[in-house]
């Protein structure tokens, strides 16, 4: 069955930082990749997908994600984190294949301090 | 728009009762699903359904029962419920199955067995 793993439970940064959050999933065929973002007290908003084409997408608020496919990989980055950035971010990943359902990481709470 | 309504918002039951939480949707979306999310586990999938008329199980689906209406409505119900079941639970629709339509989620329902 696929999984998904985020190696960091808990990244605590301060503004201006840069950010990368890790994700690799177990999957051997064509899947589709996302990141959600939970920010406190909401529900879960698509923050970016990666779908095929360029490995690079780049999606709200300066956020981008790269795929790379020989190391299961979709880590998700920003180059300057703001403090409204903090949140809990989950990685997703879905086979490409019509009926299946997508999977989540454990997430990865970011808490930037001003 | 409402996007996905979850209902109710709270709840507290006694080990052994029942209860059923409702979701709605008004996107005309196909797919629907139900989500659990605990601290530490992410978002876990108990159900979901890939078009009007089926309903398929996902990670975690013992104690619940789901029933998919109509094309708006995907509910989730608890025969008997358990402290294992506190929780926070998330409902969510996508056009066309996951594969590469993004998840819209409601507000959740936040469930407590004592």
């Amino acid at each position: 069955a696929q999984s998904v793993s985020q190696h960091n439970h808990h990244v605590i940064l301060s503004e201006a930082a840069s950010l990368e959050l890790g994700c690799n999933y177990s999957y051997g065929g064509t899947v589709n990749l996302f990141w959600y973002v939970q920010y406190p007290g909401q529900h879960l908003q698509l923050l970016l997908k990666y779908f095929s084409g360029d490995p690079l997408v780049k999606g709200i608020k300066g956020f981008e994600a790269e795929f790379i496919k020989s190391k299961f990989s979709f880590n998700l980055r920003k180059p300057s984190v703001q403090w409204s950035d903090t949140a809990e971010y989950f990685c997703a990943v879905t086979p490409n294949q019509a009926g299946t359902a997508l999977i989540f990481g454990k997430g990865t709470t970011l808490s930037v301090s001003s | 728009n409402a996007g996905v309504t979850q209902t109710p918002k709270f709840q507290v039951l006694k080990t052994g009762q029942s209860m059923t939480l409702q979701c709605a949707q008004d996107m005309n979306h196909n797919s629907m699903y139900w989500y659990r999310q605990d601290p530490g586990m992410g978002l876990r999938l108990i159900y979901y359904s890939a078009s009007e008329g089926t309903t398929d199980k996902g990670e975690v689906p013992n104690g619940y029962n789901v029933s998919r209406l109509n094309k708006r409505e995907f509910s989730l119900r608890l025969e008997s419920a358990a402290p294992s079941q506190t929780s926070v639970y998330f409902c969510a629709s996508s056009e066309e199955g996951q594969v590469h339509s993004p998840l819209h989620f409601g507000n959740g329902t936040r469930l407590t067995v004592t």
